[in-house]
């Protein structure tokens, strides 16, 4: 199974833009990239996903490099109540999706 | 939409014992998940059921697990025995697939604590 992976941790400022990298260099042809969040005290919630072209909703843009080998989600402009553990993932055969530890983000004011 | 719902929120249990923890999925969605959340281990998928049929089981860590889906409103997860590096938070989520987009909703978990 294709498997990704993600720094541990990032730290940004408060109204800064944010970008978060995401490796997947298995990554089959039907593979979407998904990516979740997860607030602390809460269980993951959706973000945005993406198979081959940039995508944009209005929580965040993901880009995804050419040979799909990487991506990036993009919060615009990093609020407080984005701190959270964002999970980059790749559809598992079937339909299951397995998360790992993400990446913790961090926002200062 | 009342979401998915899960309980308890908090469990403490004594080692030994057993333990079921309980879900509700969101009303038409035919897909449910069990996953278990720890510091070393980060978010694990245990079993998924679709049609309330288990699918996929491999992540079960041994025979103490077993998941029930005897309609598609509920699903149980049960510990017997309990140990006590069972202690977790443990997440229901449910989904339903539409094309190729089909988030995945998570209740807000169950922490089990197994002393």
């Amino acid at each position: 199974d294709a498997k990704t992976t993600q720094p541990n941790s990032m730290e940004s400022n408060e109204e800064e833009p944010v970008h978060l990298p995401c490796n997947h260099s298995t990554i089959s042809g039907t593979d979407y990239i998904h990516w979740y969040r997860q607030l602390p005290s809460q269980g993951p919630e959706y973000v945005i996903h993406g198979l081959t072209s940039n995508v944009n909703n209005r929580m965040a843009s993901l880009a995804i490099a050419e040979d799909r080998k990487s991506s990036t989600l993009i919060l615009h402009r990093a609020t407080l109540r984005d701190a959270a553990v964002y999970y980059c993932i790749l559809r598992l055969s079937g339909y299951a999706l397995n998360f790992g530890k993400g990446t913790s983000l961090l926002v200062t004011p | 939409d009342a979401g998915v719902i899960q309980s308890p929120r908090h469990e403490v249990t004594e080692m030994g014992q057993e333990v079921t923890l309980r879900c509700k999925p969101i009303s038409g969605h035919d897909y449910l998940f069990w996953y278990r959340q720890t510091m070393m281990r980060g978010l694990e998928l245990l079993i998924y059921f679709n049609n309330n049929v288990p699918i996929d089981d491999s992540g079960m860590p041994e025979d103490r697990f077993s998941a029930k889906m005897p309609n598609a409103s509920f699903s149980t997860l049960k510990i017997q025995p309990s140990e006590p590096r069972d202690s977790a938070v443990y997440f229901c989520a449910s989904s339903t697939r539409d094309r190729e987009l089909w988030p995945l909703h998570f209740g807000n978990g169950t922490r089990l604590t197994v002393t």
